[in-house]
């Protein structure tokens, strides 16, 4: 148990469906992050959200649609997604966005589209 | 460009020891982690380091090098719990973190 909690764990979709993805932290974390990973990639940040507000859009799609109603809550809004937009989607939390503290991840949504 | 260079996959004994290295070129440095993965789970925080030198925590320990780019992460008294992915990341003086592709790290009987 990380403190760090995401759901659905897993999701298969079709390329016209629209889906939510879900991550809630009680770790009491100022900053939280969607991280994308893909079998024998680096880990791909997506977007960065510090006290709610986005800071980081790493030109991630925009059938990625995140939204952050609190410091506690984060979404990850999918839409006619592709097939190579399979992947597992990470979930992190951290004290802040420029602090050298650890990032605590929630153990994934492996989404998969056909 | 930032790169992280780590390998693909190592296999290693029970018990044995086992080093698995990581090479870095950032923009600025604010410090280096190491995550492992078990298959299916959250990645969690192993160690960090900033400063040169052997940071120590039980079986684990990991090494830093600033001058050269150059980490490792050594597990010792190795135990099948410990088959996993290692992920090396460096923080860049922006506290972007980059990430190498990670290391599968095999433990046999």
């Amino acid at each position: 148990e990380t403190g760090v909690t995401q759901t659905p764990r897993h999701l298969v979709m079709g390329m016209t469906n629209k889906k939510s993805l879900k991550c809630e932290q009680h770790l009491g974390h100022n900053a939280m992050y969607w991280y994308k990973q893909s079998a024998k990639k680096p880990l791909e940040l997506m977007f960065v959200y510090n006290f709610k507000e986005q800071t980081e859009n790493n030109s991630v799609p925009s059938r990625f649609s995140p939204e952050c109603p609190n410091s506690s809550h984060l979404f990850l809004h999918l839409h006619t997604l592709q097939p190579e937009d399979s992947a597992l989607y990470l979930c992190a939390s951290s004290q802040g966005v420029e602090v050298t503290g650890e990032l605590f991840f929630g153990e994934g949504s492996r989404l998969t589209v056909l | 460009g930032q790169n992280i260079d780590q390998p693909t996959e190592m296999t290693a004994t029970e018990g044995a020891i086992v080093q698995i290295n990581c090479t870095y070129q950032t923009s600025g440095f604010n410090g280096l982690f190491w995550y492992q993965q078990h298959a299916g789970e959250a990645p969690t925080f192993l160690s960090y380091n900033v400063l040169d030198g052997l940071e120590e925590k039980g079986r684990f320990s990991s090494f830093l090098s600033r001058s050269k780019g150059y980490s490792y992460l050594l597990l010792k008294e190795l135990q099948m719990k410990d088959s996993a992915s290692y992920l090396c990341a460096v923080m860049d003086s922006n506290y972007q973190l980059i990430w190498g592709a990670g290391t599968k790290l095999i433990i046999k009987p």
